[in-house]
């Protein structure tokens, strides 16, 4: 299997443009997540979808940012307006989540490194 | 809500050199515990894992033990290599009070191993 794909591995922007990130999980994975790393916050559960249906979006920063799941094998991140202090590495994972929870084993992408300038 | 507390970097050691890396958790009932790892340039990986107290987690030469009594989730290993130079990070699950399952992860911690 080809793992989590993520695009693009790299996104340079200015503040106010828009941003999308993108995630292929692994085929039949149920599960899909999507973190923020930075240095001062460390890593951060941003959402997380279960068969497509987002169950928790607490970690979503604030309405500049939203997350869609069309189907089960691609998801969109969001950012309009970004902003500078949105630079980050952002991290799709997904797991199996046949029970809808969090601890089944997350396999990681290899993340999309955002500068917003 | 649960939180994870993990020795802050970075560590550096001679190749075969014994390896620690503390966590402590905070947690109400009984979380799940894991040790992820990040090789520079990549997402992370799933290193090991303990679901309930006294629980023992092991991979590639990797322990750690869930011990209640102590809140902690220790990361060792006897004699570190080079490629085992990367971040490691301590990690839990929780469930906040109205809220859904989540894994809290450690600030994580940088680890160089030299020849």
């Amino acid at each position: 299997d080809a793992g989590v794909i993520q695009s693009p591995r790299h996104e340079v922007t200015e503040m106010g443009q828009e941003v999308t990130l993108r995630c292929k999980p692994i085929s039949g994975h149920n599960s899909l997540f999507w973190y923020r790393q930075t240095m001062m916050r460390g890593l951060e559960l941003l959402i997380y979808f279960n068969n497509n249906v987002p169950i928790d979006d607490s970690g979503m920063p604030e309405d500049r940012f939203s997350a869609k799941m069309p189907n089960a094998s691609f998801s969109t991140l969001k950012i309009q307006p970004s902003e500078p202090r949105d630079s980050a590495v952002y991290f799709c994972a997904s797991s199996l989540g046949a029970s809808g929870g969090v601890t089944d084993t997350q396999y990681f992408g290899p993340g999309t490194r955002l500068t917003v300038l | 809500g649960n939180s994870v507390t993990q020795m802050e970097g970075p560590v550096t050691l001679s190749e075969e050199a014994f390896l620690t890396i503390n966590c402590t958790y905070t947690a109400t009932g009984y979380p799940s515990l894991f040790w992820y790892v990040q090789y520079p340039g990549e997402g992370l990986q799933l290193l090991l894992k303990a679901t309930k107290a006294d629980d023992k987690g092991s991979n590639k030469g990797f322990e750690a033990t869930y011990r209640k009594e102590t809140t902690s989730f220790h990361l060792e290993k006897g004699s570190v290599q080079v490629s085992d130079s990367a971040v490691y990070f301590c990690a839990l699950s929780d469930r906040p009070r109205g809220g859904s399952e989540k894994l809290v992860f450690g600030k994580g911690t940088k680890l160089t191993v030299n020849p």
